[in-house]
């Protein structure tokens, strides 16, 4: 067990829609990232928050959004759904905001179906 | 370099056998590289990290191998064990960036 909390695990949901994804971080982690995986691909890195605030972005669609709060949790908006949003959605957490000497653990991830 | 859609490579070993993982990275600035384990239907698990002023460095049944001219990155298994099933990736950081360049991933597979 990571100390890293993912919620749901599973979400089924149609075309069109928007769903929330949330993640809790390790107990003292600042940092959140958030990735996507398709099925039998490697991972995507979306977005990174840091104690509130957005470090860094990756390959993140318009149509997805994330916020960090101030209790240090987060959450993963994705809306007007396609159905190559079908993914696994990881959440990670590291201590520092940095990638030097900061291991990430990761979440057990959302699995999202798109039908 | 990232993760670009692409469908995994396979590498299969006989158990008991060593293994080896490649990963070519992308950054000639990149001073830290990370090899994650990821097991099905899991999250992925950090296993082994190596700094650039470093070629080697051993773990527990495992040994990373740096190769800075030719920007490659190796994971040797020793004694591979059906536990060992997983798709490992490597990640890059790129000194100018705070987030880790990930590779594709390799999909180990243990034969009996």
């Amino acid at each position: 067990d990571s100390g890293v909390t993912q919620t749901p695990k599973h979400l089924i949901t149609a075309t069109g829609q928007r769903v929330t994804l949330r993640c809790s971080p390790r107990s003292g982690d600042l940092s959140v990232y958030w990735y996507q995986q398709s099925l039998d691909q490697g991972l995507q890195f979306l977005i990174q928050y840091y104690n509130g605030e957005e470090r860094a972005k990756g390959n993140i669609l318009e149509r997805f959004s994330a916020q960090q709060f101030p209790d240090l949790h987060s959450e993963l908006n994705l809306s007007s759904l396609e159905l190559g949003d079908s993914a696994l959605y990881f959440c990670a957490s590291s201590a520092g905001g940095g990638s030097l000497d900061n291991e990430q653990f990761f979440g057990p991830g959302t699995r999202l179906t798109v039908l | 370099g990232e993760s670009v859609g692409l469908h995994l490579p396979t590498l299969s070993v006989q158990e008991g056998d060593n293994s080896i993982i490649n990963c070519a990275y992308s950054n000639s600035a990149s001073d830290y590289f990370i090899w994650y384990k990821q097991e099905s239907g899991k999250g992925p698990q950090f296993i082994i990290d190596i700094r650039s002023n470093m070629d080697k460095r051993q773990g527990q049944r495992v040994t990373v191998l740096l190769n800075k001219t030719v920007k490659h990155l190796s994971l040797q298994i020793a004694a591979t064990q059906p536990g060992d099933s997983a798709v490992y990736f490597c990640a890059e950081n790129p000194d100018s960036n705070y987030q880790l360049i990930w590779g594709a991933g390799t999909k180990l597979i243990i034969k009996p």
